[in-house]
């Protein structure tokens, strides 16, 4: 019963394909992320959904498309895969009302690699 | 992270005591948030602070000075599992709830 929940976990890739992580919350939050972490290991958002609207949307490339089908889930997907979209990208969310500040729940992660 | 600074290595014994600093820029603060992250793992919440003072959570606690925009995250009777990176995030009143990680501090424990 994972909160927070993306597939797949690991994905190798070679450049220029077109590839989709999915994510699922159980947990009844409204807003949901996408964060990217680097080999340097920076946390880094790139977009955030409140009930399938789109509220940030951070200096991302466009080959990066978020789409919300519900406020359950968030996918990510990203056309014309590049070496430099190697990374991990975690999947989150967040109560818009709760204890400790709407705190943040993020998913295990998907590996990306892409060759 | 942007504008958020926190060393990037620290080092301590088993049962001793680290504290691992942490600032912040203060325009549109909107409260301070600490997660562990082991490796290959993902972050996972440690504490948040919203107002001045100590927030104590067992072993860890974390501390907020608003006017000064520092905070701290307090580690006593380390263990070895507490080996991993710990990030400070802060979030701004104009971000949504995302929140902005600093590049995190990774703590080595040693026996």
């Amino acid at each position: 019963d994972t909160a927070v929940s993306q597939t797949p976990k690991y994905l190798v890739t070679q450049m220029g394909n077109d590839k989709s992580i999915k994510c699922e919350q159980n947990l009844g939050h409204d807003t949901m992320y996408w964060y990217k972490q680097d080999s340097k290991k920076f946390l880094k958002i790139m977009f955030s959904y409140n009930n399938k609207e789109l509220i940030i949307n951070e200096t991302v490339p466009n080959r990066f498309s978020p789409k919300s089908p519900d406020k359950a889930h968030l996918n990510l997907h990203i056309n014309s895969l590049e070496l430099g979209d190697s990374a991990v990208y975690f999947c989150a969310s967040s109560p818009v009302t709760g204890d400790y500040g709407n705190t943040i729940y993020f998913g295990e992660g998907s590996w990306l690699t892409v060759v | 992270g942007q504008n958020i600074d926190q060393p990037t290595e620290m080092t301590a014994t088993e049962g001793a005591i680290v504290q691992i600093n942490c600032t912040y820029q203060t325009s549109g603060f909107n409260g301070l948030f600490w997660y562990q992250q082991h490796a290959g793992e993902a972050p996972t919440f440690l504490s948040y602070n919203v107002l001045d003072g100590l927030e104590e959570k067992g072993r860890f606690s974390s501390f907020l000075s608003r006017s000064k925009g520092y905070s701290y995250l307090l580690l006593k009777e380390l263990q070895m599992k507490d080996s991993a990176s710990y990030l400070c995030a802060d979030r701004k009143e104009d971000s949504g709830y995302a929140l902005n990680f600093g590049k995190g501090t990774s703590l080595l424990v040693t026996p």
